[in-house]
């Protein structure tokens, strides 16, 4: 069976700063991974997915991940953030002909 | 775009009482899933629904939950007898194959059961 850790729970980060979200999987066969964003009170978007190729992928809102297939990994990252980032990340995990499999998510507070 | 639709966006219910969420799922997509998120919590899985049998399901998904595809657009999720617990928010998700392809997720059904 397939399962995500998000280790950090919450992550404050001031306006303007870096910032790296972990995620780690554990799966015996490949996956597709994927992070979704979840504003305040609104559904599920997908910022960015790994199917194949390349193991850098870029997403919307200046959002990029590296799959590291030796560590297991898919930390998601952004050079600078701004105030409308915050909110719930989930990293999620998909092999083929299954579901979908989500981590507990990170909470990340943008600071002024 | 194409988009996954769910109605109503937010539904109220008193206990013991019958309850019904809809989803008009991607209309090429194959493969259908329900989710739910309890408020502050992991979005958990619920059902998948693939050739109109249910693929597979997780221990949350017991005798009180079924699902329907009765026209070959929509995409139902019933719950028979409400609990104070179901009180959450139900996503469904769609996608066209089971395979290398991301899974499409609606804006969510929040269920408030009083």
């Amino acid at each position: 069976a397939q399962s995500v850790t998000q280790l950090d729970s919450q992550v404050p980060v001031f306006e303007e700063a870096p910032v790296e979200l972990r995620c780690n999987y554990s799966s015996s066969v490949s996956v597709y991974l994927f992070w979704y964003v979840q504003y305040p009170n609104q559904g599920l978007q997908l910022l960015l997915k790994y199917l194949s190729g390349s193991t850098l992928v870029k997403g919307i809102n200046g959002f990029e991940a590296e799959f590291n297939k030796s560590q297991t990994s898919f930390h998601l990252r952004k050079p600078s953030v701004h105030i409308s980032d915050t909110a719930e990340y989930f990293c999620a995990v998909k092999t083929s002909y299954d579901k979908v499999i989500f981590g507990p998510g990170t909470s990340l507070s943008v600071i002024p | 775009e194409p988009e996954v639709t769910q109605t109503p966006s937010h539904q109220v219910t008193q206990m013991g009482q019958e309850v019904i969420l809809r989803c008009v799922p991607i209309s090429n997509h194959l493969y259908f899933y329900w989710y739910r998120q309890i408020l502050g919590q992991k979005v958990e899985f619920l059902v998948s629904f693939y050739n109109n049998e249910i693929s597979e399901k997780s221990e949350i998904f017991d005798d009180q939950f079924s699902v329907e595809r009765p026209d070959g657009s929509n995409f139902t999720l019933k719950i028979r007898s409400t609990k104070l617990e179901d009180s959450a928010m139900y996503f469904c998700a769609s996608s066209l194959t089971g395979g290398e392809t991301e899974a499409f997720f609606g804006q969510g059904t929040r269920l408030t059961v009083v």
